[in-house]
């Protein structure tokens, strides 16, 4: 059974700090996805791995294979970054299997 | 380039009812995928349709039903609404499917069942 595992379940951050979030999952992928989703529902893909590192703007997602876990950082973390970031790994369908979510919350 | 379309965005109904959702996918993509996410259980796969055609389906009852229309568009049903279906439910569309495809997702439309 795949599973995707993240932590922290929920994240405060002041401005301006490095953040990390952390997903491991348990069977091998194809892809790894980063997702964000503010509230209202609205879901954005932030990255889209399946070895190595992205960068886009102030966000990093890095992936190891062998240790089936992935991270996605922020560097220099603004207010406007507060939302819900989840991650997802390939089920055994072609769908996606979801994480719990990590909420982050950034005080100004 | 518009994006992925739901409706509506809000509906409330009451248990027994059935209730139908839209999606309508980037133009080009030819893959819609649905999800149900609630605070107890996150998000999970519904269904995924591909040219007409259900092509992966998750590990819910058979209430929960979907069609694609040859333009892409997609629908989905709940029959016989029960309180614990309140979720918000989302679609997302890529040009192909598969895990291995950058998916974009809907607003959303969250149901309340009462």
């Amino acid at each position: 059974k795949n599973e995707v595992e993240q932590s922290p379940q929920n994240l405060t951050a002041q401005e301006g700090e490095f953040i990390t979030i952390n997903c491991s999952y348990s069977v091998g992928i194809s892809a790894l996805h980063w997702l964000q989703q503010h509230p209202g529902g609205g879901i954005v893909s932030l990255f889209m791995l399946s070895s190595g590192k992205k960068k886009h703007g102030r966000l990093i997602a890095t992936i190891n294979i062998q240790e089936k876990h992935s991270s996605l950082h922020i560097t220099a973390s603004h207010p406007r970054d507060s939302a819900v970031y989840i991650c997802a790994d390939g089920g055994s369908q072609g769908n996606l299997i979801f994480g719990k979510g990590t909420k982050l919350s950034v005080k100004p | 380039k518009a994006g992925v379309t739901q409706t509506p965005r809000y509906l409330i109904k009451t248990r027994g009812q059935q209730v139908t959702l839209s999606c309508s996918p980037i133009s080009g993509h030819r893959s819609v995928s649905w999800y149900q996410q609630t605070p107890g259980q996150g998000l999970q796969f519904l269904f995924e349709y591909f040219s007409e055609t259900q092509r992966n389906k998750g590990n819910f009852p058979g209430r929960f039903s979907g069609r694609q229309f040859s333009n892409s568009r997609s629908e989905m049903n709940v029959s016989t609404l029960e309180l614990g279906d309140s979720a918000l439910y989302l679609c997302a569309s890529s040009r192909t499917g598969g895990s291995d495809t950058e998916a974009f997702f809907g607003q959303g439309t969250r149901l309340t069942v009462v």
